[in-house]
């Protein structure tokens, strides 16, 4: 059974500090996704990582995929308040069409 | 905003009884995934149709039943409601199932069970 972990599980962090998101995986996989949900509201999709190496940036995050590791990253860069959110990476295992979420890290980023 | 919809945005019943939840893709859309997240199982994947047929099947009970209809929109059926079926239930969808697809999450239906 993929099981996936998140780390750390609550990341509280100042303006302006950078760290990094952790997504570890316990099967194959080739496919990994990271969404944001903020409280109350629906998950958005932030990058899609579909092979080994892969690397995207949208603003003050980057995300990376090792599948080798089977670990996935997600790196805030001076971080601001708007990205305080919860995090999840997910992974989709084999050919199988259903994701496996990790628990979710709750960021808060204070002024 | 998604353009998955999903209706409705909240729901409170019960023990015992039944409920529908409906959810309409993003326009051109075929597949459609169902997702429970509650505080102690976090978000889990329960089913997947696409183009009306059932292609994926995760942690769903037997009370639970869902399917897609001819114009692509789905509705999951829960019934015997219990207290622990209180979550947010959240339908994705993508475009043609294929395992790479982003999949795009609509609003949710807080479903509480008293």
């Amino acid at each position: 059974e993929l099981k996936v972990e998140q780390n750390p599980l609550f990341l509280s962090m100042q303006e302006g500090k950078n760290y990094t998101i952790y997504c570890n995986y316990s099967t194959t996989s080739d496919r990994l996704y990271w969404y944001r949900q903020d409280p109350g509201k629906s998950l958005e999709s932030l990058f899609v990582l579909l092979s080994n190496g892969a690397v995207k940036q949208e603003g003050r995050l980057m995300a990376s995929l090792d599948t080798k590791a089977r670990l996935s990253t997600l790196h805030i860069t001076a971080a601001v308040h708007d990205l305080s959110a919860t995090y999840f990476c997910a992974v989709a295992g084999g050919s199988n069409y259903k994701l496996t979420f990790g628990k979710g890290t709750l960021l808060t980023v204070n002024p | 905003d998604s353009g998955v919809t999903q209706t409705p945005k909240h729901l409170i019943t019960a023990t015992g009884q039944r409920v529908t939840l409906r959810c309409s893709p993003r326009s051109g859309d075929l597949s459609v995934y169902w997702y429970q997240q509650s505080l102690d199982q976090g978000l889990q994947f329960l089913i997947q149709y696409y183009n009306g047929e059932e292609r994926a099947k995760g942690n769903i009970l037997e009370r639970f039943s869902a399917q897609q209809f001819p114009d692509l929109h789905s509705e999951l059926n829960l019934s015997s409601l219990e207290l622990g079926d209180s979550a947010l239930y959240f339908c994705a969808s993508s475009v043609g199932g294929t395992s790479q697809e982003t999949q795009y999450f609509g609003p949710g239906t807080r479903l509480l069970v008293l």
